[in-house]
């Protein structure tokens, strides 16, 4: 079982809607989860960090994290063709990082 | 955030040269760096660690002798990819990890014809 699991897509949302990026890991131990765009081409950028179960919102990003579930979720609200990416979720135990393999989002105009 | 540059971001070369990778961290020191190739469509491999001070560890795989890490300082670590062939073109990535977060450079492009 990978350490990470996400769903690759690709997803599809219209403009204006909500995107859902779902992803989930194996290791209760897991201390720290985040959430990186990546457009084509272009290298990973961190867009949110999340460490406590609950929601963290940033914008049009929310982050929400289950622990006891071992999920963490990303939403866009508002969604923006700029939004269209591969978004990659990672989560952090001790000093190793784990990625996921990414989900690819298209938002359409 | 913290930030990562990556020198070149894009280069050509022959067959059978070798290929030198700078990776910086900007603002703050990285006694830790990372290496990744990314080929088309696909997800990041990690290569290999860079220790400061001290050799690199490989991901299964990768061979050493191939890709040469240096790191010779808190801000640069080196990637060189040694006798370069046309499978070895791919989407480098470095990064380095800031109070717990880590951090991409903008990657290299890397192009063996």
């Amino acid at each position: 079982q990978k350490e990470v699991e996400q769903n690759s897509g690709p997803l599809s949302v219209p403009e204006g809607a909500i995107a859902s990026l779902n992803c989930t890991y194996s290791d209760r131990g897991s201390q720290s989860f985040f959430w990186y765009r990546q457009y084509s081409g272009k290298s990973p950028e961190l867009i949110m960090s999340i460490y406590s179960n609950g929601d963290k919102e940033d914008g049009r990003f929310t982050a929400q994290l289950n622990k006891a579930s071992q999920y963490v979720s990303l939403l866009i609200r508002d969604s923006q063709p700029s939004d269209s990416a591969t978004y990659l979720c990672a989560m952090n135990r001790g000093n190793q990082f784990y990625f996921g393999t990414g989900t690819s989002l298209t938002v359409i105009p | 955030g913290a930030v990562v540059s990556q020198h070149p971001s894009r280069v050509i070369c022959k067959s059978g040269t070798s290929v030198k990778i700078e990776c910086r961290s900007l603002d703050f020191q990285a006694t830790t760096m990372f290496w990744y190739r990314q080929f088309p469509k696909k997800s990041l491999m990690l290569m290999a660690t860079s220790n400061e001070g001290s050799k690199a560890t490989y991901e299964q795989g990768v061979e050493k002798d191939k890709f040469l890490i240096n790191h010779a300082s808190l801000t640069l670590s080196t990637l060189t990819v040694t006798s370069a062939h046309p499978e070895d073109s791919s989407f480098y990535i470095c990064s380095a990890r800031d109070r717990g977060r880590e951090f991409f450079g903008p990657g290299t492009r890397l192009t063996v014809l």
